[in-house]
């Protein structure tokens, strides 16, 4: 199946500060990008849809300015938790489909960023 | 997007084929049933995905009832490395999103 390379795979940051996740498409260009958060024994929780150039689309309850996503081209898409806080510590994986891809074409996924805010 | 409803957990013995339901009842005609699986701290890994006709590839064999409101996922010789949590999700309505329900927690036992 097709790559999605997240990095990195682990960070630990001091509350306050920020952090900036990556999400590459190795071997395909995807139009859009989703971003999840997994807390310990849940399932993922879809945090924002990312599309090529244009802003993001966040879900109910999930604050745009505390988590900044950017998609500058259709490889790569950003995710930026500023001002982070210890609640803010959690698993957070993106997934990309293929440009041009509808109902019919898969998704990908990335291995995940744990992050830990201490 | 359709929910889906599946068990919480299931046992399977090592080698035995591995069978897991999944109900959507409310799915629409334009929406795919995708099957995905989580390893501990890893992220999803694609399995299979169908509209309506049974689909077969090197990981599973999903089979969709000719109603289209339940399927079922078979791993046909389940392996220790099969324990996972598996999501079935109902996708490609308007919204575009693909959601997450609980899954299930399939445990290979040997």
């Amino acid at each position: 199946g097709a790559v999605v390379s997240q990095h990195p795979s682990r960070v630990i940051c001091k509350s306050g500060t920020s952090v900036k996740i990556e999400c590459r498409s190795l071997d395909f260009q995807a139009t859009t990008m989703f971003w999840y958060r997994q807390f310990p024994k849940q399932s993922l929780m879809l945090m924002a849809t990312s599309n090529e150039g244009s802003k993001a689309t966040y879900e109910q309850g999930v604050e745009k300015d505390k988590f900044l996503i950017n998609h500058a081209s259709l490889t790569l898409s950003t995710l930026t938790v500023t001002s982070a806080h210890p609640e803010d510590s959690s698993f957070y994986i993106c997934s990309a489909r293929a440009f041009g891809g509808g109902a019919n074409t898969e998704a990908f996924f990335g291995q995940g960023t744990r992050l830990t805010v201490v | 997007d359709a929910k889906t409803t599946q068990p919480p957990s299931m046992d399977c013995a090592e080698g035995r084929a591995a069978n897991l339901p999944c109900n959507h009842s409310t799915i629409s005609g334009n929406e795919y049933v995708y099957w995905y699986r989580q390893i501990h701290s890893q992220g999803p890994q694609y399995i299979i995905h169908g509209l309506k006709n049974n689909e077969t590839n090197e990981m599973a064999s999903l089979i969709i009832t000719e109603d289209r409101k339940s399927s079922t996922l078979i791993l046909p010789h389940a392996t220790l490395r099969d324990t996972a949590v598996y999501y079935c999700i109902a996708y490609g309505g308007a919204t575009n999103k693909l959601i997450f329900g609980t899954g299930t927690l399939l445990a290979v036992q040997p």
